[in-house]
């Protein structure tokens, strides 16, 4: 089924801890995002990705890292996880080459840094 | 730039009352705009984008570029509608943006 994956879907980790999350698509979707949502608060964008290869920073300062190599796959690494980085991050993904595309999210992934 | 104006952070209804949830936003071209909803432990999902101009689960939503302004609104709120929602602008970027949503509670 077509769909957008995230894991894990929970993740308590300790201080220094180099972590990976991961995000699949396979709806064959160009442009992928990375956001930041604390819980009833705005989504912040940490990074996109038009494309294999493209990728950028969002508007979130953030001291996490994305590669896009596959179409469908764009993982989010945070080198040295801090407590300020415990919050929800969700995928995402659009179609189509004009801007009234609509954004397809993953559950999410819930991470704690003790 | 962009921005997406959600005044509201929480919004308190009756079942049965109408519901008017705000959205203005600030962009200087022909924006694309979007309504999504969380539902209580589930992933955040479209509700309705102006290009459609349709009805959705009895919420629709008018692009008024005058007042610059996409309030999502139901004439008669159910208590399934309880929910956060977020007005999402896409812009010449394709770089979307997020208002910071509202929260939706409908009482019985």
């Amino acid at each position: 089924e077509a769909d957008i994956y995230q894991t894990p879907r929970y993740l308590v980790i300790g201080t220094g801890k180099k972590i990976t999350l991961e995000c699949s698509q396979t709806m064959g979707h160009d442009k992928m995002y990375w956001y930041q949502q604390d819980p009833g608060m705005e989504l912040h964008l940490i990074h996109y990705s038009y494309g294999v290869n493209s990728t950028e920073k969002g508007d979130l300062s953030s001291e996490s890292t994305v590669s896009r190599i596959r179409t469908e796959h764009f993982p989010l690494t945070l080198e040295s996880a801090r407590p300020s980085h415990t919050s929800q991050y969700l995928c995402a993904s659009s179609e189509g080459q004009g801007i009234n595309s609509p954004l397809h999210f993953g559950n999410g992934t819930r991470l704690t840094v003790t | 730039a962009q921005r997406v104006t959600q005044p509201e952070k929480l919004l308190s209804v009756f079942k049965g009352a109408p519901v008017e949830l705000k959205c203005n936003y600030s962009y200087s071209g022909s924006p694309e705009l979007f309504w999504y909803v969380q539902y209580s432990r589930q992933r955040l999902q479209l509700l309705l984008r102006h290009i459609s101009r349709e009805s959705i689960k009895g919420f629709t939503a008018d692009l008024n570029k005058g007042e610059t302004s996409f309030h999502l609104k139901k004439p008669f709120a159910q208590e399934e509608d309880s929910a956060m929602y977020y007005c999402a602008l896409h812009g010449g970027s394709y770089i979307p943006t997020f208002g910071r949503g509202t929260s939706l509670i409908v009482h019985p």
